[in-house]
């Protein structure tokens, strides 16, 4: 079962800041993070581990609160390069290292 | 330094034609995977293989096979092409799984119509 991602879509301004959230039914081993441009690959911004532990990117955060089964993703003083569609993936199941991915949330940033 | 090769970049087929997208990866990684990418769908996993000689399935393995023919090269065939498989296909390889250091590397994808 894919991970169920929030928004769906959102729009900002630039500088404005954006929480992506990413819950799964299932317990999870780890979390992942990628961003996709339009016509493009999808490429990986973070993984965080079970254990609450919080990554920093540039001014792209996240964290996974593995009790509640949910990561989220911080994009803060949002930039236009920022826009592109974010997907999170998950373990289909514990141990199987097949990784699947929510639907992912279009972030539009503007000017 | 390469990464992950897809080929072809666009394909065209008619219902019931066959063909085999190609993936190869020069990072040396044990994993491989197959995605399809659908409009509101995000990325769906049709195929993962662990390491050369084994293959498993995803969520959407139907109407395809795979083959790991080495370590570098994961192929994705399709046997009988139908309409519900125009979609954009990306291979991607990983790196040290289970280590907090896995992350996904992504071929620029195949964009596939079936007519």
């Amino acid at each position: 079962q894919q991970p169920v991602q929030s928004p769906q879509a959102v729009i900002l301004r630039e500088g404005e800041d954006a929480v992506i959230n990413c819950s799964s039914s299932k317990a999870l081993y780890s979390v992942h993070w990628y961003r996709q441009k339009h016509g493009e690959a999808p490429v990986f911004l973070m993984i965080l581990l079970k254990g609450g532990e919080q990554k920093g990117h540039e001014k792209i955060s996240a964290s996974f609160n593995e009790k509640k089964q949910q990561s989220s993703l911080y994009l803060t003083a949002s930039q236009l390069s920022y826009s592109g569609t974010y997907f999170c993936g998950t373990e289909k199941s514990s141990g199987t290292y097949k990784y699947i991915f929510g639907t992912g949330t279009r972030l539009k940033v503007l000017a | 330094n390469a990464g992950v090769t897809q080929t072809p970049k666009f394909q065209v087929l008619k219902t019931g034609q066959s063909m085999t997208l190609q993936c190869a990866q020069d990072m040396n990684h044990n994993s491989m995977y197959w995605y399809r990418q659908d409009p509101g769908m995000g990325l769906r996993l049709i195929y993962y293989s662990a390491s050369e000689g084994t293959t498993d399935k995803g969520e959407v393995p139907n109407g395809y096979n795979v083959s790991r023919l080495n370590k570098r090269e994961f192929s994705l065939r399709l046997e009988s092409a139908a309409p519900s498989q125009t979609s954009v296909y990306f291979c991607a390889s990983s790196s040290e799984i289970r280590t907090g250091n896995e992350k996904l590397f992504f071929g620029s994808g195949t964009q596939l119509s079936v007519l």
